[in-house]
């Protein structure tokens, strides 16, 4: 079935440095791929996304774009907060077979940044 | 700005206890879902809701569960006989379309089965 894989955690970066969490997927079809961030004591955000082969999602700074040759959604940032530590969870959302809209996730990438 | 709300935070049950997780989703949305997280595991999908009646469920999902829409507003996951297993972080979601879109989380409830 459909599947996703990101890199263990925890990540801990300096302010300023470059961040990737890398992320690859499994799945039957053309997913949606997706990159949720969820800060201390809340709920998983959308952080970006992308619907189609080629498309770059990016928001607030981060990027991923959607690699259909080496099944991955890679998530970068080229200059990381304090602010942004959090855990960032990969997913997808299948449109053939079974996985009509619900999401299947990563196990998550707990991000830490110091000052 | 509109967003998924959920009660209790932390719940905690004895084994065998029935529990209910309640989520009011954002408004004028018309799907509705319930994943969990076992701690230190990954998010996994439970049950979505549409059209007052379950669209999909996974495995997890068993005749334990149990998921209502009550009134216009609440979306309620039941588990009618906890389990140790159980215990893990629930979370609701909402989104105004199927699949391809996004998807608005609550902050979850924190499930704790002694």
């Amino acid at each position: 079935g459909d599947s996703v894989t990101q890199m263990e955690g925890p990540v801990t970066l300096s302010e300023e440095a470059f961040l990737t969490i890398n992320c690859t997927y499994t799945a039957t079809g053309y997913p949606s791929l997706f990159w949720y961030v969820q800060y201390p004591g809340e709920g998983l955000q959308l952080l970006l996304k992308a619907t189609k082969a080629d498309d770059k999602g990016s928001n607030k700074g981060f990027e991923a774009t959607y690699r259909k040759e080496t099944t991955s959604f890679h998530l970068e940032k080229g200059s990381v907060q304090v602010s942004d530590s959090a855990v960032y969870f990969c997913a997808l959302s299948g449109r053939d077979g079974g996985s009509q809209g619900n999401l299947i996730f990563g196990k998550g990438t707990k991000l830490s940044v110091k000052p | 700005e509109p967003e998924v709300t959920q009660t209790p935070s932390h719940q905690v049950t004895q084994m065998g206890q029935e529990v209910i997780l309640r989520c009011v989703p954002i408004s004028n949305h018309l799907y509705f879902y319930w994943y969990r997280q076992i701690l230190g595991q990954k998010v996994e999908f439970l049950v979505s809701f549409y059209n007052n009646e379950i669209s999909e469920k996974s495995e997890i999902f068993d005749d334990q569960f149990s998921v209502e829409r009550p009134d216009g507003s609440n979306f309620t996951l039941k588990i009618r006989s906890t389990k140790l297993e159980d215990s893990a972080m629930y979370f609701c979601a909402s989104s105004p379309r199927q699949s391809y879109n996004e998807q608005f989380f609550g902050p979850g409830t924190r499930l704790t089965v002694l």
